[in-house]
């Protein structure tokens, strides 16, 4: 059971637009900044999205993110089939002193 | 980037020590964090240390087992996991962090720890 929920899945077509949700409590997404993963198949995970709605350089505007008190949304426009892959929202939680991530959300671009 | 050390095999009850070397950036501004992902599963975070002073947490359920370690002479952080387990069998990946907002970039290409009797 992981501290942050995210859904296991959603699924848009190419060119659509899809948004994925994370959800948390005061003492993680609420106090602390939060980053997304991007993660493909065997591969490590990337940030695509930190401190909430910064992108680092490389990241195509597509990507977008944005926090609203204990919840955070990643959202991709322009759906591409290369951003298939499971994405994961990340932060601290101060009550557990650990970082927390979200299970994960599988893109499927249909 | 970040260079991890190679596959390990262990058995059940052994000791592992992964190796995290940083390059290209000034080691100690920057914590190094732990993570892994057992098999088809999703990230569970190990632990971090403060490179600079040294200090460490660790995650509630590997307290006692898990210890984080660093030479800043040679840019690389150590993770030992002792005690091992077939549940400790996951990649174990480092990945930098910017303590001040909790990024964690980049990572390591991942360590695949195998607990197998």
């Amino acid at each position: 059971q992981s501290v942050l929920t995210q859904p296991p899945s959603v699924s848009a077509a190419p060119g659509q637009k899809v948004t994925i949700p994370c959800s948390g409590s005061n003492s993680n997404i609420g106090s602390h900044d939060l980053s997304w993963y991007q993660q493909f198949p065997g591969t490590a995970p990337k940030v695509v999205i930190y401190q909430n709605d910064w992108r680092p350089s490389g990241i195509p505007d597509r990507f977008s993110g944005s926090k609203s008190g204990t919840s955070a949304t990643l959202g991709i426009t322009g759906l591409q089939t290369g951003d298939e892959a499971d994405y994961y929202c990340g932060t601290w939680d101060s009550s557990l002193n650990a970082i927390v991530f979200g299970g994960g959300t599988k893109l499927t671009v249909l | 980037h970040l260079v991890q050390s190679g596959p390990e095999v262990k058995i059940p009850g052994a000791s592992v020590k992964v190796s995290c070397k940083g390059f290209g950036y000034s080691f100690t501004t920057y914590g190094i964090t732990w993570v892994r992902q057992a098999p088809g599963q999703g990230l569970e975070w190990v632990g971090w240390i403060n490179t600079h002073l040294g200090f460490t947490d660790y995650a509630h359920n590997l307290q006692g087992r898990v210890t984080l370690t660093r030479d800043t002479s040679a840019n690389t952080a150590y993770m030992e996991l002792t005690s091992l387990r077939s549940d400790d069998t996951a990649i174990y990946y480092c990945a930098r962090l910017t303590v001040a907002n909790h990024q964690l970039d980049p990572w390591g290409l991942g360590t695949l720890v195998t607990v197998s009797s």
